[in-house]
């Protein structure tokens, strides 16, 4: 699976978007992009994925760059429930047909403040 | 949320003495995964199953085993915990494309 880059931390004013970056620019062409986040203490949450189109979800939307090389997760509208450490991930989906299990690196910690 | 849920969610144990972890789903899916989390190292795999008896071990498996003896079952055990398994550990299955992750055992080996 191709390797991520993520910012360790990032700062987001209530109400206003979050967008997170990730870089991936050894993804191959049959690679997803997902996303998951990880509140204090709890499991991480699945929140979105894509493979080349933009895409957007009752949670947040994904940007993927013509060149698949990065993308951008926006929240829209933060609350301060959405603190939390977030993972891009690139994996091949589990249509493959293998039990490909997730490779989580250091994540973004996302703080929402008031 | 997934049915997903995990027992114990908490335990303190010696060192050398066994430990099975619980997870059971609802949501009859045929992917089933262990993970461990530290500081500083983020989830990693511990061992997996793609069936009934069908298992298969991860990045750190070393010193765990696992068993499925139904779709709805994985049991995770410690034949001899060390200090060196205290961890939070998190049970997840998996649908066609996400991987719902069962609320965590936080284990503890003195």
């Amino acid at each position: 699976d191709a390797k991520t880059t993520q910012p360790p931390s990032m700062d987001c004013a209530e109400g206003r978007a979050a967008n997170l970056p990730c870089n991936h620019s050894t993804i191959s062409g049959n690679e997803y992009v997902y996303w998951y986040r990880q509140i204090h203490s709890q499991g991480p949450q699945y929140i979105i994925h894509g493979l080349k189109n933009n895409e957007t979800n009752e949670m947040a939307s994904l940007i993927i760059t013509e060149d698949r090389k990065s993308s951008t997760l926006i929240l829209p509208h933060a609350t301060l429930r959405d603190t939390a450490v977030y993972y891009c991930i690139v994996r091949l989906s589990q249509r493959s047909g293998s039990a490909r299990q997730l490779t989580f690196g250091s994540g973004t910690q996302l703080t929402v403040l008031p | 949320d997934a049915g997903i849920t995990q027992s114990p969610r908490h335990k303190v144990t010696e060192t050398g003495t066994p430990v099975t972890l619980r997870c059971h789903q609802t949501e009859n899916h045929r992917y089933m995964y262990w993970y461990r989390q530290d500081p500083g190292h983020g989830l990693r795999l511990i061992h997996y199953s793609y069936g009934v008896k069908d298992t298969d071990k991860g990045e750190v498996s070393d010193g765990y085993s696992v068993s499925r003896s139904k779709t709805e079952d994985f049991l995770l055990t410690l034949e001899s915990a060390t200090s060196s398994q205290t961890s939070v550990y998190f049970c997840a299955i998996s649908s066609a494309y996400e991987q719902f992750f069962g609320p965590g055992t936080r284990l503890t080996v003195l």
